[in-house]
């Protein structure tokens, strides 16, 4: 069965702290990952998808076959990063997005 | 270009009442979706139409109907709402990968 997997609900870290939200999933084939970002009082909205490869406000995922994990990182967090995070998988020709179930980041000052 | 819109954005209903959530894409999506979001269970698929005059099942689709109008509109339907059915919804469409979500309906069924 297809499952995505955010172990932590809640991530706390100071102003210029590296961050890393994991994300863990589960899937025969070939994936499609992406990250979503919800900021307070705001709808979804993509931050990255891996197939671009891409880096977006700072933060990169690297998709890991061998360990099935899609991480978020940032070198340097901004108290501006403070959101909702949701990993999310999509299946090989299908139309279904699968979301974890997300992990709140809290940058302090 | 409003993107995805839904209404209403708040609602209170008591239990058994029935309603209505509209959601409408201005983006010629085919693809359309209603997820239901809990704190600490993520977001969770409801209903979703791939393309117009199909739906199926998501992953929670008990105590809902949908109905994709046109290739604009999917509308979610509460026939007997429960107090279980208390959530924010979000109406979501998809094209080339990306999902654009709507504002959301925060609904309160007492």
């Amino acid at each position: 069965a297809q499952r995505v997997t955010q172990p932590e609900k809640l991530l706390s870290v100071f102003k210029g702290a590296p961050v890393e939200l994991k994300c863990n999933y589960s899937y025969s084939g070939s994936p499609e990952l992406f990250w979503y970002v919800q900021y307070s009082r705001q709808r979804l909205q993509l931050l990255l998808r891996h197939i671009s490869r891409e880096s977006i406000k700072g933060f990169t995922a690297d998709l890991n076959k061998g360990e099935t994990s899609f991480h978020l990182k940032k070198p340097f967090a901004q108290e501006e990063d403070s959101a909702m995070y949701y990993c999310a998988l999509s299946a090989y020709n299908t139309d279904k997005l699968i979301f974890g179930t997300g992990t709140r980041l809290q940058v302090f000052p | 270009n409003a993107g995805v819109t839904q209404t209403p954005k708040f609602q209170v209903l008591k239990t058994g009442q029935s309603m209505t959530l509209q959601c409408a894409q201005d983006m010629n999506h085919n693809s359309m979706y209603w997820y239901r979001q809990d704190p600490g269970m993520g977001l969770r698929l409801i209903y979703y139409s791939a393309s117009e005059g199909t739906t199926d099942k998501g992953e929670v689709p008990n105590g809902y109907n949908v109905s994709r109008l046109n290739k604009r509109e999917f509308s979610l339907r509460l026939e007997s709402a429960a107090p279980s059915q208390t959530s924010v919804y979000f109406c979501a469409s998809r094209d080339l990968g990306e999902q654009y979500f709507g504002p959301g309906t925060r609904l309160t069924v007492t």
